[in-house]
């Protein structure tokens, strides 16, 4: 069965770092997010991206944050200059369809350590 | 704004009792309505969802949920539990047509299966 995979599994960081976390979409799906977790809470969502460009963001994911679809198989989440607070869960996960009705699958995650 | 509540953090039962995790949610019209599954180590894995039609709905793994709207409630529910079934459950909400699709998470109930 298809699937959405994420690397690396687990990426430690130096504050004010710049990372990247890598995704491979499920390969005949169009529509692709990012969702983070911070440990012991909600998964938040980041951003959606459809057509080569962002389609809905979240008041989370501002400047530091950016999205690219740099071939045909990865997206990436990009983040400039790393804080404390970005510490989390990053999800990946792609749908065929338009979100509201099908079904988003999501990728094992990115556990981002930030020091 | 809508938003999602799992009134549960932790759910202890024993293994081939039956289980009820409870969601609640606040919007006005009638969303669509998921449960997700998080297997440790895994990404989110869909067991069902509910968009319109019959108020019981099936997933997988032997789960099913049922809508209430009088009570904005979508509890899931399994008859008789496994021990693989210890994961944490989360509960999502999209506004439907019209509005976002992106989907509103609870903060999870984690469940645990005494042998």
């Amino acid at each position: 069965e298809p699937e959405v995979t994420q690397t690396p599994s687990h990426q430690v960081t130096q504050m004010g770092q710049e990372v990247i976390l890598r995704c491979v979409p499920i390969s005949n799906h169009l529509y692709f997010y990012w969702y983070r977790q911070i440990l012991g809470q909600k998964v938040e969502f980041l951003v959606s991206f459809y057509n080569n460009e962002i389609s809905e963001k979240s008041e989370i994911f501002d400047d530091q944050f950016s999205v690219e679809r740099p071939d045909g198989s990865n997206f990436t989440l990009k983040i400039r200059s790393t804080k404390l607070e970005d510490s989390a869960m990053y999800f990946c996960a792609s749908s065929e369809l338009q979100p509201d009705t099908d079904t988003q699958y999501f990728g094992p995650g990115t556990r981002l350590t930030v020091l | 704004a809508q938003s999602v509540t799992q009134p549960d953090i932790h759910i202890t039962v024993s293994e081939g009792a039956s289980l009820e995790l409870r969601c609640n949610y606040s919007y006005g019209a009638t969303p669509y309505l998921f449960w997700y599954v998080q297997s440790p180590g895994q990404g989110l894995q869909l067991l069902l969802k509910y968009f319109s039609g019959d108020t019981l709905v099936q997933g997988i793994k032997g789960f099913e949920a049922e809508f209430k709207r009088s009570q904005s409630s979508f509890n899931l529910r399994k008859p008789s539990v496994h021990w693989s079934d210890a994961a944490e459950y989360f509960c999502a909400v999209v506004r439907g047509a019209g509005g976002s699709y992106i989907p509103t998470f609870g903060r999870g109930t984690s469940l645990i299966v005494h042998p």
